[in-house]
């Protein structure tokens, strides 16, 4: 498998415009998670799916971030309108469960957003 | 959002030093708690995934405990190595099987 693929690996963009970041994570994968790396706060968990139904979004920051995952295989996080104060590394990772095994999450390149 | 602490922050070592660092969790709703290790410009990848009280593991050099009833796991590296130079961060799961993050020790091995 080639991993946890997030797209793009870089974006800049104006504040007021609209983000999308895409995730594909591995296959098989159940879990799917998106953080937001910042020097402040470390690893952010925004959101996360299970079985393609976001099970807690308290992370989110606000009503200009949303996410989504229409299948088991893509996810994004969209940001509308974008602020300066966003500008992170947003990461994408999955996991999987079996029965009552706990296994670890496997992270994509991470997307490294700038809004000037 | 649920805290995870880590400490230090940062550390430097001497090539060859054993070291050690912390991570403090909550010990209610306790699941597991996994390890990873962070290179710079890379992703994070998973060192460990511990879930009893009392677990002990190890890979190579690297070797996790943890207690689940006070709430803290220890990393320790035996030996240091430049190449071991990295973030390490530990991660708290809970029973709803969110996944949070501490900020993260800083490893820093000086040849």
């Amino acid at each position: 498998d080639a991993g946890v693929i997030q797209s793009p690996r870089h974006e800049v963009t104006e504040m007021g415009q609209e983000v999308t970041l895409r995730c594909k994570p591995i296959s098989g994968h159940d879990y799917l998670f998106w953080y937001r790396q910042t020097m402040m706060r470390g690893l952010e968990l925004l959101i996360y799916f299970n079985n393609n139904v976001p099970i807690d979004d308290s992370g989110m920051p606000e009503d200009r971030f949303s996410a989504k995952m229409p299948n088991a295989s893509f996810s994004t996080l969209k940001i509308q309108p974008s602020e300066p104060r966003d500008s992170a590394v947003y990461f994408c990772a999955s996991s999987r469960r079996t029965g009552f095994m706990n296994t670890e999450a496997f992270f994509g390149q991470g997307t490294r957003l700038t809004v000037v | 959002i649920l805290n995870v602490e880590q400490s230090p922050q940062s550390l430097h070592v001497q090539e060859g030093d054993s070291t050690n660092f912390t991570c403090s969790f909550p010990s209610s709703n306790f699941y597991a708690l996994h390890w990873y290790r962070w290179e710079t410009a890379k992703s994070p990848e998973a060192l460990f995934v511990m879930t009893l009280n009392g677990d002990e593991k190890k890979k190579g050099r690297i070797s996790a405990t943890l207690n689940t009833k006070e709430g803290y796991s220890y990393l320790y590296i035996k030996g240091s190595q430049p190449e071991d130079s990295a973030t390490y961060l530990c991660a708290f799961k809970t029973g709803a099987n969110n996944l949070f993050f501490g900020t993260g020790t800083r490893l820093t091995v000086i040849p």
